[in-house]
């Protein structure tokens, strides 16, 4: 079965410094990957996606992430923290089974202080 | 495109009360996605349906929800009665079949308080 482990509850950087949201997959095909964001009382919107072309994959807002299938990881990063990034991020992988259904990762609360 | 879009956006109602929340989904769609989001439990995937018709129900927690999709352009999640516990953030999503990984769009959510 598919599934996404989060590595991190919460995330505190400085604004202006690097960013890493850490995401482990498991999947028994090749998978599809998403990082989704959520902002304070707002839906989700997609960061990012990869399907199995560019193993680095860039998102909106200077997002990127980088596919390592030898670690079965989906990393999310940012070279440098704006107030605006804070936010919840959610890894996700496609449902293998071709119903369009996702499985979400418990999400990483990102806190950016000034 | 407007995107998914849901109403209402909040409502608040007393414990017993029947609740409608209602969704159209993105145009061209053919699948949709209803999820509740909590505190505790995160973000749960209730139930989809593939043009039209219901595929996977069983994240609906208990008989007391029940949700329909008449048409491609609407859908409804109803609650009757409602309870306290069922306070939270049902959110709809959309996408279409083989297109975009299967990537969702999700609506902007309808915050619900049962009090």
């Amino acid at each position: 079965a598919q599934s996404v482990t989060q590595l991190d509850s919460h995330v505190s950087v400085s604004e202006g410094t690097p960013v890493l949201l850490r995401c482990n997959y498991s999947s028994s095909y090749s998978p599809s990957l998403f990082w989704y964001v959520q902002h304070p009382n707002k839906g989700l919107q997609l960061l990012l996606k990869y399907t199995s072309a560019a193993t680095l994959v860039k998102g909106i807002n200077g997002f990127e992430a980088e596919f390592k299938k030898s670690e079965t990881s989906f990393h999310l990063t940012k070279p440098s923290a704006h107030m605006s990034d804070a936010a919840e991020y959610f890894c996700v992988v496609s449902d293998f089974s071709n119903t369009g259904k996702l499985i979400f990762g418990q999400g990483t609360t990102l806190q950016v202080k000034p | 495109d407007a995107g998914v879009i849901q109403s209402p956006r909040h409502e608040v109602t007393e414990m017993g009360q029947e609740v409608t929340l209602r969704c159209k989904p993105i145009s061209g769609h053919d699948y949709l996605f209803w999820y509740r989001q909590t505190m505790m439990r995160g973000l749960e995937l209730l139930i989809y349906f593939n043009n039209n018709v219901p595929i996977d129900d069983s994240g609906m927690p208990e008989d007391r929800f029940s949700a329909k999709m008449p048409n491609a352009s609407f859908s409804t999640l109803k609650i009757q009665p409602s309870e306290p516990r069922d306070s939270a953030v049902y959110f709809c999503a959309s996408n279409i079949n083989g297109q975009g990984a299967y990537e969702q769009y999700f609506g902007p959510g309808t915050r619900l308080t049962v009090t």
